[in-house]
């Protein structure tokens, strides 16, 4: 089974401030990588999938990069609205197989 | 547009069968061109796929569950369910069904289409295995 290991745990920023999550594969899973961010009470929102792409209506702030094992999330400038736990998910290529980090914490500093 | 909405009892005594059904409104589960899928969420922790299927009926589930696990389509009513056996206190979850997008990958020289992401999540429902 292939492990996502998210880092760090918990991020504390500030509005405005620029927001780097890491998400690395104990194997490569080549550029199957999504992002999703959720909030409280709330189920999980799509960001970003095939490491790079956005997902419908997200906002250009948000930006996904990496491939084989290390991804990166990049949120440019934080607005109030971004704060939540982050997660990032992997496709095995096959069969096909999904698993999740055990997710980041983004909060206000 | 499109919505999913998870049902089914909230709660289910240990060892019995735990049963949800998602149904999709907005669109046709029988589009061709997505997988859906189930994942859960045990209280204050984080996301576990349990499996997926498309219009067809073709299935993948995750290995550590598939013993346990059936998750089967009705194009009819526009819904798919989930069942999963043999349940214990470690079943206790948000359980959510999704829509997958499609990626197109080469098997054996066939072009096959494969669930990539989660993009459309129903609300999720608290399932709680307690006698």
């Amino acid at each position: 089974e292939i492990v996502l290991t998210q880092s760090p745990a918990t991020l504390s920023l500030s509005p405005g401030e620029r927001a780097t999550l890491s998400c690395r594969a104990s194997q490569s899973v080549s550029s199957y990588l999504a992002w999703y961010q959720q909030k409280p009470g709330q189920a999980p929102r799509l960001l970003i999938y095939d490491a790079s792409n956005r997902a419908t209506g997200i906002p250009a702030r948000f930006s996904g990069s990496g491939s084989g094992t290390d991804f990166t999330l990049t949120i440019s400038s934080l607005e109030p609205e971004d704060f939540a736990v982050y997660y990032c998910q992997q496709r095995s290529n096959w069969p096909p197989v999904y698993t999740f980090g055990q997710g980041t914490k983004l909060e206000i500093k | 547009q499109l919505q999913l909405q998870e049902s089914g009892p909230g709660l289910v005594k240990p060892s019995e069968t735990l049963s949800l059904t998602c149904t999709v409104s907005g669109g046709s589960i029988s589009s061709s061109s997505y997988y859906w899928g189930w994942i859960r969420q045990p209280p204050g922790k984080g996301l576990e796929w349990i499996g997926s299927i498309y219009y067809s009926g073709s299935t993948y589930y995750n290995p550590s569950l598939k013993s346990r696990v059936t998750i089967s389509v009705d194009t009819s009513k526009n819904q798919f369910s989930l069942k999963l056996s043999s349940v214990t206190a470690a079943d206790t979850a948000v359980y959510y069904c999704a829509r997958h997008i499609l990626s197109l990958i080469t098997i054996f020289g066939v072009v096959t289409p494969i669930p990539d992401a989660f993009d459309i999540w129903g609300q999720g429902t608290m399932v709680t295995v307690s006698s």
